[in-house]
């Protein structure tokens, strides 16, 4: 089945630093990768996406990067701020096996990021 | 309204209860999901409904039942829960049931089974 590696699971980075957390998926029928952000206590937050059919993609200063034949995905946050401190959940969908038009998303394990004053 | 809300925030309930979660989404969204997150781990898919039909069971004990009243509605009944179900209980939803359907979650029923 899809196993979703998702590295490092803890992340410290002063303020103003980049911060970087990689994934990889093992499935190459997985065609959508979505990114979580999980505040302590909250939902987890959409906060940018990518298709296999694109390379990279930015949001101000979020930018996720997919290279498929490596099988590789990952997420750069720029200028980091204190209000990026949380649990940050990569996600490789695929079509769901027993059934023709639903999908899974598989998520990786997380990754706490604290972003340091 | 963009956003999907779910009742009650918390809940505590003992072996022999009965109970029910509820989520609510008005974004016109043909799927939705129950998932299941216990501390310090990700989400772990339950149900998938679409157009108000569940899709997919992931082999979750009939204690866990899924109800889907409308499109903008998702129950689950629960009964007879262990202890180890307790957890955080997410509903999300999206537009339809494709790979590349992004999916929304709601604020989650803190559930603990005494």
């Amino acid at each position: 089945g899809e196993n979703v590696e998702q590295h490092p699971s803890t992340l410290s980075v002063q303020e103003g630093d980049s911060a970087v957390i990689k994934c990889t998926y093992s499935d190459s029928a997985s065609n959508y990768f979505p990114w979580y952000k999980q505040e302590l206590g909250k939902r987890p937050q959409l906060i940018i996406d990518i298709r296999s059919n694109v390379g990279e993609k930015k949001d101000q200063r979020i930018a996720v990067t997919l290279n498929k034949t490596a099988k590789h995905f990952s997420l750069h946050i720029t200028e980091t701020q204190p209000e990026d401190s949380a649990v940050y959940f990569c996600a490789a969908s695929k079509p769901h096996p027993r059934s023709s038009n639903a999908s899974k998303i598989i998520f990786g394990s997380g990754t706490r990021l604290s972003i340091q004053p | 309204d963009t956003e999907v809300t779910q009742t009650p925030k918390h809940l505590v309930m003992g072996m022999t209860n009965k109970k029910s979660l509820k989520c609510e989404q008005h974004m016109g969204h043909r799927a939705m999901y129950w998932y299941k997150q216990k501390a310090k781990k990700p989400p772990e898919l339950m149900f998938v409904y679409s157009y108000e039909k569940l899709s997919i069971n992931e082999s979750v004990p009939s204690r866990f039942s899924p109800e889907c009243p409308n499109s903008s509605l998702l129950n689950l009944h629960l009964h007879a829960l262990q202890p180890e179900d307790s957890a955080l209980y997410l509903c999300a939803s999206s537009q339809e049931l494709g790979t590349a359907s992004e999916q929304y979650f709601g604020p989650g029923t803190r559930l603990t089974v005494t």
